[in-house]
């Protein structure tokens, strides 16, 4: 079975502070997608990076990076420079491959929430 | 392109009762997902239509069905509503293919009475 581990349950900081968010997975799939959605007070999730299991290069846009280490099945987000937009609910998910001819559906961790502090 | 739509946004129910939620998904989406958040389970799939089939479901009871129309546009139902219910339902929508970026919608929040 698929899981997604983040075990940071609550961070806050002061912005302009960097920050971190860790996320650990556990599949048995070869081929697989990880995601990153961001979670506002209005609830929507918002689509933020999608990585797939062939490629570990580092990604960086604006402010964001994600980091993807397939050794220590770990896939992590730094906020650069945060700022108080960046509050939200932060969640690390795991795609699978297909079963039954259907997509299995996203594996989602807890969630971390980050409060930027002004 | 608009996003993917969900109605309604709010809805209070009672035990027992059942209900139907809305979803409309982004322009020429094929497939909806359907999602249950609580603050105890978190988010959990519970199932995925593609041109008006299921094609995966999720583990949760035969109270919760779904359907999907020619259009695309889901909807599912919970009967004989529980307290328990009681969640965000996030719908969200993809091309379709493997393993495809899913796109949310706001969701609806139900409450149950």
């Amino acid at each position: 079975a698929q899981k997604v581990t983040q075990a940071q349950t609550e961070i806050s900081v002061v912005e302009k502070e960097d920050v971190t968010l860790d996320c650990v997975y556990e599949t048995r799939d070869t081929t697989y997608y990880l995601f990153w959605y961001k979670q506002p007070p209005s609830g929507e999730l918002v689509f933020l990076i999608r990585r797939n299991s062939f490629d570990e290069q580092n990604e960086i846009s604006g402010r964001y990076s994600w980091n993807f280490q397939k050794s220590t099945s770990s896939f992590n987000f730094t906020i650069t420079a945060s700022q108080v937009v960046d509050s939200a609910v932060y969640f690390c998910a795991l795609s699978g491959g297909y079963s039954g001819g259907g997509a299995d559906g996203l594996t989602f961790g807890k969630g971390t929430h980050l409060i930027i502090q002004p | 392109k608009a996003g993917v739509t969900q109605t309604p946004r709010y809805l209070i129910k009672t035990r027992g009762q059942q209900v139907t939620l809305s979803c409309s998904p982004i322009s020429g989406h094929r497939s909806v997902s359907w999602y249950q958040q609580t603050p105890g389970q978190g988010l959990q799939f519970l199932f995925e239509y593609f041109s008006e089939t299921q094609r995966n479901k999720g583990n949760f009871p035969g109270r919760f069905s779904g359907r999907q129309f020619s259009n695309s546009r889901s909807e599912m139902n919970v009967s004989t509503l529980e307290l328990g219910d009681s969640a965000l339902y996030l719908c969200a929508s993809s091309p379709g293919q493997e393993l495809d970026t899913q796109y949310f919608g706001p969701g609806t929040r139900l409450t149950v009475l």
